[in-house]
């Protein structure tokens, strides 16, 4: 049973273009958090979600953030227009249910130049 | 390959007893980070540590590094149920966070 996989692990992009961050989350997993990581602090919750719906995003940045986890393929961490604060780590996290222990991915590394 | 190990990875205490739990790590990295999980949540950030010797305190927890023995510490005083979570160390070297396994509190009165 392979792990939360993120892609890509690292992603460079410049200011005003759009990032694409996947996470596919563990075989029968259907809950999936992302957090975000700034330099040298430590993971903020963004938004939590369940296939085909958004459960909790109260940690989403109003503009230019979204996410969504269809039914079929993997969750999608959406960036419009990026600016260089948006440059940090981004974790997803997997589960089987609500009360259950997450499982973290490697994270996607997004520089925005 | 940077490996965390924590442990006990379950823990009952009793209320206003003291504990500490261990998150040993396998690399050099000074970065250091505890998180508290209560059920069906989403992680908190609970202590960043950032050099040799960091020494954080909020409340009845306090976090510790010492790098040079690949060790942090999180020890709990006087426990009280709301204490009750799991709580994870993490490492980050050279772009790559690990987890560790997380330790399941569980305060009784």
């Amino acid at each position: 049973n392979a792990g939360v996989m993120q892609n890509p692990r690292h992603l460079v992009r410049r200011r005003g273009q759009e990032a694409r961050l996947r996470c596919s989350p563990m075989k029968g997993h259907s809950h999936v958090y992302w957090y975000r990581q700034l330099p040298e602090e430590g993971l903020k919750f963004m938004v939590y979600l369940q296939k085909e719906n958004i459960i909790d995003e109260s940690g989403m940045p109003k503009e230019r953030f979204s996410a969504e986890f269809p039914k079929e393929g993997p969750s999608i961490l959406r960036i419009q227009q990026v600016v260089r604060g948006d440059s940090a780590a981004y974790f997803c996290a997997s589960s089987p249910g609500l009360a259950n222990e997450q499982y973290f991915g490697p994270g996607t590394r997004l520089t925005v130049t | 390959e940077l490996k965390v190990e924590q442990n006990p990875l379950f823990l009952s205490m009793q209320e206003e007893k003291n504990y500490t739990i261990y998150c040993n790590y396998s690399t050099t990295s000074d970065r250091l980070y505890w998180y508290r999980q209560d059920p069906g949540k989403s992680l908190e950030s609970l202590f960043v540590l950032l050099s040799n010797g960091a020494v954080k305190q909020e409340g009845r927890l306090m976090a510790s590094l010492d790098t040079k023995a690949r060790l942090s510490t999180l020890h709990i005083t006087a426990a009280v149920h709301d204490l009750s979570a799991t709580y994870f160390c993490a490492v980050d070297e050279d772009n790559d966070m690990r987890f560790g396994a997380g330790t399941r509190l569980t305060v009784k009165p």
